[in-house]
């Protein structure tokens, strides 16, 4: 079935980096666009960018501008996303999303990666 | 960035109620806005997207419509598995934006 399945949850110490890692199965991995998103602690979603699967093209938000890298690998169907200088305020949920070929809209979501930063 | 302002944070409501949440766009974005559903400890769930098409599987008692700049999700009559909190999110720009979420609670 279609899905996506993200890595196990990680610490960090601040001014470290992470990579989260989204492995898609069960579609054609190059024809949909991914999506990260972030969810601290009892907040709402924020979003941090997009990839082209195939062509590696990535936009960011401004404010991760500098500090997160989106890749893939159409080898295995996984898309990464790597955040640096983690500082206690990027401790949150982070997904990977699937925008939909049709609709735009994310229709399918990893399950969440948790990443806490703590000295 | 186009910002998302949905209103209002949270609510109370029984089972059997109408509910209605509304986001209000920062500029227009041309009916490209969807609606999503989380549930505690979950991943978001996309339930309407280009305003009020339903995504498959999603149950009619969920609707969307649009005036303006103000788009609106409607649960017609709520039930038990309905209590979550939801979000919109326009996806006129590449820099996709979220609304901040309402959550709907047990009256």
């Amino acid at each position: 079935q279609v899905q996506l399945v993200q890595s196990g949850a990680e610490v960090k110490k601040p001014g470290a980096s992470v990579k989260v890692s989204c492995k898609a199965s069960g579609y054609t991995f190059t024809r949909y666009f991914m999506h990260w998103v972030r969810q601290a602690p009892g907040q709402g979603l924020e979003w941090m960018g997009i990839i082209t699967p195939n062509t590696r093209s990535t936009t960011y938000a401004q404010r991760f501008q500098g500090r997160v890298t989106m890749t893939s690998d159409t080898s295995t169907s996984t898309v990464y996303m790597e955040l640096s200088s983690l500082r206690s305020e990027d401790t949150a949920v982070y997904y990977c999303a699937r925008e939909g070929a049709n609709t735009r809209a994310f229709d399918m979501w990893g399950q969440g990666t948790m990443v806490t930063v703590s000295s | 960035d186009i910002q998302m302002t949905q209103s209002p944070s949270s609510l109370s409501a029984s089972v059997g109620d109408r509910v209605t949440i509304t986001c209000r766009a920062s500029q227009g974005i041309s009916n490209s806005l969807a609606w999503y559903q989380q549930k505690p400890g979950k991943a978001p769930k996309l339930l309407l997207y280009a305003t009020s098409r339903l995504e498959s599987g999603v149950p009619s008692r969920f609707s969307g419509s649009d005036s303006g700049t103000d788009y609106t999700l409607t649960i017609s009559s709520l039930q038990p598995e309905d209590f979550a909190t939801y979000y919109c999110q326009q996806y006129y720009s590449n820099f996709r934006t979220f609304g901040q979420g309402t959550k709907v609670e047990i009256k």
